[in-house]
């Protein structure tokens, strides 16, 4: 059983605002991704991290940012929410010897107005 | 732009047959593939791994894949309402050693 979670699971806000998704996981995986996927469409890689301190872009050029403090905690940041940001996104993480068996959070589905 | 290639379907089967899920790589250099399983309204869940030529089986999922063809499928046999879901392959990039994923195949079971 996978032990990842997110919050909000829900989000809608006005364009301009500032928003941070949380991102937890208790199995202390070295390695956690952003990922996001619109309807329809493959998941795409915003950012990764593959361990604390470490942090780095991925495919998908985003505005976000992300921070890594603790080995447990991956928190993603926008920093002026607009309406092309809305999106459904979704954590992972995976072990050191099994880096592409990704384990999903449920997903935070963003609205921005 | 390396690309993973799905049928997205929907792909409808009667209960108790067999689903067969395709999905073809353009990395040649790719030496994982996985199968992930996503509900409606729900986040991935990893069902397959493989990591040589050949089938693998668990339980009632068979993984094939052929590198030469560079093409892996999913079969999932005694298909059951239960597995009607998007079924996303996934493919790591021997070059940045990051995972890509095809937009999937919509399977529906009928009862």
């Amino acid at each position: 059983e996978a032990d990842i979670y997110q919050t909000p699971r829900y989000l809608v806000i006005g364009t301009g605002k500032k928003i941070t998704l949380e991102c937890s996981q208790t199995m202390g995986h070295d390695k956690m991704y952003w990922y996001q996927q619109d309807p329809g469409m493959e998941l795409h890689l915003i950012h990764y991290s593959y361990g604390v301190n470490s942090t780095e872009k991925g495919d998908l050029s985003s505005e976000s940012t992300v921070s890594r403090i603790r080995t447990e905690h991956f928190p993603l940041t926008l920093e002026s929410a607009r309406p092309s940001h809305t999106s459904q996104y979704l954590c992972a993480s995976s072990e050191g010897g099994r880096v592409w068996e990704l384990f999903f959070g449920e997903g935070s589905r963003l609205t921005v107005l | 732009q390396k690309e993973v290639e799905q049928n997205s379907g929907p792909l409808s089967v009667p209960e108790g047959a067999i689903a067969s899920l395709n999905c073809t790589y353009s990395d040649r250099v790719s030496q994982s593939f996985f199968w992930y399983r996503q509900y409606s309204g729900k986040s991935p869940e990893l069902i397959m791994s493989i990591y040589s030529n050949g089938d693998k089986e668990d339980g009632r999922f068979t993984a094939q894949l052929n590198k030469a063809s560079q093409y892996v499928s999913l079969l999932i046999r005694d298909s059951q309402p239960s597995d009607s879901a998007t079924y996303l392959c996934a493919v790591n990039d021997g070059a940045t050693n990051k995972l890509i994923f095809g937009t999937g195949t919509l399977l529906a079971v009928q009862p």
